[in-house]
């Protein structure tokens, strides 16, 4: 099993819906959460962390984490098709280091 | 904050000369700092983590004599494709780990794209 697990989508969604990524993870102690966000040919981009479980929200985007199911998602309201990107999950391991996810491709079509 | 800056952007080298990259974080310090290698349609690799001023960690099946990594001050770390072949050409992309507010984050860098020739 993966240690962290992504649908590699794509997921396509119209312009204004809501976009609902998911992630699992295999490590229970893991306490940190990330997504980011990869446009094509760029570096990745920190959207959110999460650290709690239950929601945190900053503007159009909304982080869920379930520790006891341990999965953590990310929603994107109102999307837009700049939103189109690779959704990069990840947590935090060992010696600090990042574990991500393969990504989910997000689809926003007009 | 949190801004990562690398340079180059992009570089095109022979097969067979050395290439340096370099990567600062800009507004904060960053004690930990990654090299991360990404090809065409694939996920981010983590090559090596490196600590200021102590020997970087290579991951497994990461030739630590052909990526050398030095991380000589808090906002500067330096990683050098010795004898690069074109199978060396990838995206490198540096990410500096740093206080955000209390909670400790991971930024990434611009990424470098290397063609070796």
């Amino acid at each position: 099993q993966k240690e962290v697990e992504q649908n590699s989508g794509p997921l396509s969604v119209p312009e204004g819906a809501i976009a609902s990524l998911n992630c699992t993870y295999s490590d229970r102690g893991s306490q940190s959460f990330f997504w980011y966000r990869q446009y094509s040919g760029k570096s990745p981009e920190l959207i959110m962390s999460i650290y709690s479980n239950g929601d945190k929200e900053d503007g159009r985007f909304t982080a869920q984490l379930n520790k006891a199911s341990q999965y953590v998602s990310l929603l994107i309201r109102d999307s837009q098709p700049s939103d189109s990107a690779t959704y990069l999950c990840a947590i935090r391991g060992g010696f600090q280091k990042l574990v991500f996810g393969t990504g989910t491709r997000l689809l926003v079509s007009p | 904050g949190a801004v990562v800056s690398q340079h180059p952007s992009w570089v095109i080298c022979k097969s067979g000369t050395s290439v340096k990259i370099e990567c600062r974080s800009l507004d904060f310090q960053a004690t930990t700092m990654f090299w991360y290698r990404q090809f065409p349609k694939q996920s981010l690799m983590l090559m090596a983590t490196s600590n200021e001023g102590s020997k970087a960690t290579y991951e497994q099946g990461v030739e630590k004599d052909k990526f050398l990594i030095n991380h000589a001050s808090l906002t500067l770390s330096t990683l050098t494709v010795t004898s690069a072949h074109p199978e060396d050409s990838s995206f490198y992309i540096c990410s500096a780990r740093g206080d955000s507010g209390g909670a400790y984050e991971q930024f990434f860098g611009p990424g470098t794209r290397l063609t070796v020739l």
